[in-house]
């Protein structure tokens, strides 16, 4: 199972652009890169998926260098109910694999 | 609403007593997964059924913690003897179980959060 660092925590404004990077030097041929969202008292919801160069959604975007190595969520013009934890997670979703949440970054959204 | 459902949300019990929690997962998805998270940190993998097939049990934290999915829809999670260290946020989660090469994404419950004294 490969390993991800990812900061503890981010601070950023109302409208601001958020990147969080995720650094996952051991992801194997078949991983994918998935990130999640948790508010306390809630379970994980998920945010976005990919493998390599960009993907998009309604409400991120993630990048994903040539080498795999690291990918960074983006989440534009963060609101206040974007203050949330984040957790990137490397793994071969079709056998099942099971995940391993590290601390996640806990991202503080400020007026 | 279609998501993944687990009831009760929230549970009280006495250090010694057996618990039982349950999972209703997205209902096309073969695949279900039980975690446990406690304050301050990410979820921890516990077991996954492949429909009725247990794939997975390693995890398990103590013999006292047992997971079923008898008729590979619905599953329950039993932690007998509870403990005060049991205190935790158990999540459910659900996946459509795709063949290889393809992204097989989790979808999470809201948890039950059970409390021990």
């Amino acid at each position: 199972l490969a390993k991800t660092t990812q900061p503890i925590s981010m601070d950023s404004y109302e409208g601001q652009e958020v990147n969080i990077t995720c650094s996952h030097n051991n992801i194997a041929t078949n991983d994918y890169i998935t990130w999640y969202q948790q508010f306390p008292s809630q379970g994980p919801r998920f945010i976005i998926q990919g493998y390599k160069t960009k993907v998009t959604n309604e409400v991120a975007s993630l990048f994903i260098p040539a080498d795999r190595k690291s990918s960074t969520l983006s989440l534009p013009r963060v609101s206040l109910s974007d203050t949330a934890v984040y957790y990137c997670l490397v793994g071969d979703m079709s056998r099942g694999q099971n995940f391993v949440f590290g601390p996640g970054t806990r991202l503080s959204v400020l007026p | 609403d279609t998501g993944v459902s687990q009831d009760p949300r929230h549970k009280i019990t006495k250090r010694g007593q057996n618990v039982t929690f349950r999972c209703d997962p997205i209902s096309e998805h073969n695949r279900l997964y039980w975690y446990r998270q406690t304050l301050g940190q990410g979820p921890e993998f516990l077991t996954y059924f492949q429909n009725e097939a247990q794939l997975e049990k390693s995890r398990l934290l103590s013999d006292r913690f047992s997971a079923e999915r008898p008729k590979g829809s619905f599953s329950t999670l039993e932690i007998q003897r509870t403990e005060q260290g049991d205190s935790a946020m158990y999540l459910c989660a659900s996946s459509l179980g795709v063949a290889g090469g393809q992204p097989d994404t989790q979808y999470f419950g809201p948890g039950t959060r059970l409390t021990v004294l």
